[in-house]
């Protein structure tokens, strides 16, 4: 198994409240995303970055920020969570290696807007 | 209309029956996923494919680019192969080795 970890695996917060998820990979891999899957939408790209302090916005950016200072992790935060923004998170990994470029998900982060 | 269309949305089988998935997409691709999310959650990737067709274990991916269209397949389907799963789509000039999903197939194999 590719070694990405996400903390926490839970949370449960309140409305108006500021919310980081982090994303950990021991794989040294360029490129990290976030995603967020609900029911009905299948996953869904939040942001991504192709290298350190490099990063994009994905297709549902809006109330989301993103920070990658190493490497290794890649933080989403949700500077005031709103309802809406309750659903599972994941991260995932991927490096260019000529043609195998897949893609190695994390195990997920629940998270619940009260 | 989204870019990647899974079809059927629910399967249900009985063990033992032959399972084929339905992917079709819009765009043009440099490469095809195939994931696997049970219901702990956790995904995996099974196939990656950009022409042809491969096969691991029980199951084959098969690729018609002109067409535009994928299928997963699944011999003597089992209780443990129930799960959701993922079609996956890169698009060419993707900068940023970007992914767009299907809305997933969920499976439910009968014992």
């Amino acid at each position: 198994d590719a070694g990405i970890t996400q903390s926490p695996r839970h949370k449960v917060t309140e409305t108006g409240t500021p919310v980081t998820l982090r994303c950990h990979q021991t794989e040294n891999h360029r490129y990290m995303y976030w995603y967020r899957q609900d029911p009905g939408h299948g996953l869904r790209l939040i942001h991504y970055s192709y290298g350190v302090k490099d990063t994009d916005k994905g297709e549902v950016s809006d109330g989301y920020s993103v920070s990658r200072s190493k490497t290794e992790d890649f933080l989403l935060t949700l500077e005031s969570a709103t309802s809406s923004q309750t659903s599972v998170y994941f991260c995932a990994i991927s490096e260019w290696r000529g043609v195998r470029n897949e893609q190695f998900f994390g195990p997920g982060t629940r998270l619940t807007v009260l | 209309k989204n870019e990647v269309e899974q079809s059927p949305q629910n399967l249900t089988a009985q063990e033992g029956e032959f399972i084929t998935i339905n992917c079709s997409y819009s765009v043009g691709i440099s490469a095809l996923h195939w994931l696997q999310q049970h219901p702990g959650g956790g995904i995996v990737s099974l196939f990656m494919l950009s022409s042809g067709k491969k096969k691991h274990g029980r199951l084959i991916a098969t690729i018609n680019i002109q067409e535009k269209h994928s299928s997963l397949h699944i011999t003597a389907s089992h209780p443990r192969d129930s799960a959701v799963y993922i079609c996956a789509v890169r698009a060419y000039n993707n900068a940023g080795n970007m992914l767009t999903f299907g809305g997933g197939t969920r499976l439910m194999v009968k014992p």
